[in-house]
């Protein structure tokens, strides 16, 4: 049961345009989500999150929207640079209990930005 | 640089065999976290410790696994007689409280 999804296994953007990742999930007790970077042979790379309290947040070139009702999140990166051809990761947690913190993760989209 | 530091980064072992892996979390960390990450997919969730205490464990972790976090500093993970099916990329995250987690490089498990 995949309860994130991101449907867009890759994704190919040109420098200096907007890239936008998308994530659904299913399990309505999220409410804590985060976006992470892998380049090949690391470790994923916090990049930003978001609380259920929040629909935007934004930190420099990054912007994640998150659209409770329809169970959707996403990533903006604008303007896009070639450094950021990556793996993008969204991930998701509950919080009570001793669950909380624990990340569930989508599979991945891959990023590649052209010069 | 105090970011998640695990070793070995790579392992290489007969099927059968016993495997450690070691993770220092960042020294302000109380949470520690495993995961498994096998291609194409995300990482899974294996376990985490708030301090010494191992507070759940996943389904994904049978008997042959085993984790330990002594002094609520470095971290082990343990597989005992190793299968095919355990070759994987097993990282290991660390947090402040429920604040984001911030992984290692992994170690890189394969199974002949």
């Amino acid at each position: 049961d995949q309860q994130v999804k991101q449907n867009s296994p890759s994704l190919s953007v040109q420098e200096g345009r907007i890239s936008i990742l998308n994530c659904d999930y299913t399990n309505s007790m999220f409410d804590y989500f985060l976006w992470y970077k892998k380049y090949p042979a690391e470790g994923p790379t916090f990049l930003i999150s978001i609380s259920s309290i929040k629909d935007k947040n934004e930190d420099g070139r990054f912007t994640v929207f998150l659209n409770k009702s329809a169970k959707h999140l996403s990533l903006h990166i604008v303007p896009s640079q070639p450094g950021d051809s990556a793996v993008y990761f969204c991930a998701a947690s509950a919080s009570g209990g001793t669950s909380y913190g624990k990340l569930t993760f989508g599979q991945g989209t891959i990023l590649t930005v052209h010069p | 640089d105090t970011g998640v530091s695990q070793n070995p980064r790579h392992k290489i072992t007969k099927r059968g065999q016993n495997v450690t892996f070691r993770c220092d979390p960042i020294s302000e960390h109380n949470r520690l976290y495993w995961y498994r990450q096998t291609l194409g997919q995300g990482p899974e969730f294996l376990t985490y410790f708030q301090n010494e205490a191992q507070l759940e464990k996943s389904r994904l972790l049978s008997d042959r696994f085993s984790a330990e976090r002594p002094k609520g500093s470095f971290s082990t993970l343990e597989i005992q007689r190793t299968e095919q099916g355990d070759s994987a990329m097993y990282l290991c995250a660390s947090s402040l409280d429920v604040g984001p987690q911030h992984f290692g490089d992994g170690t890189r498990l394969s199974i002949l």
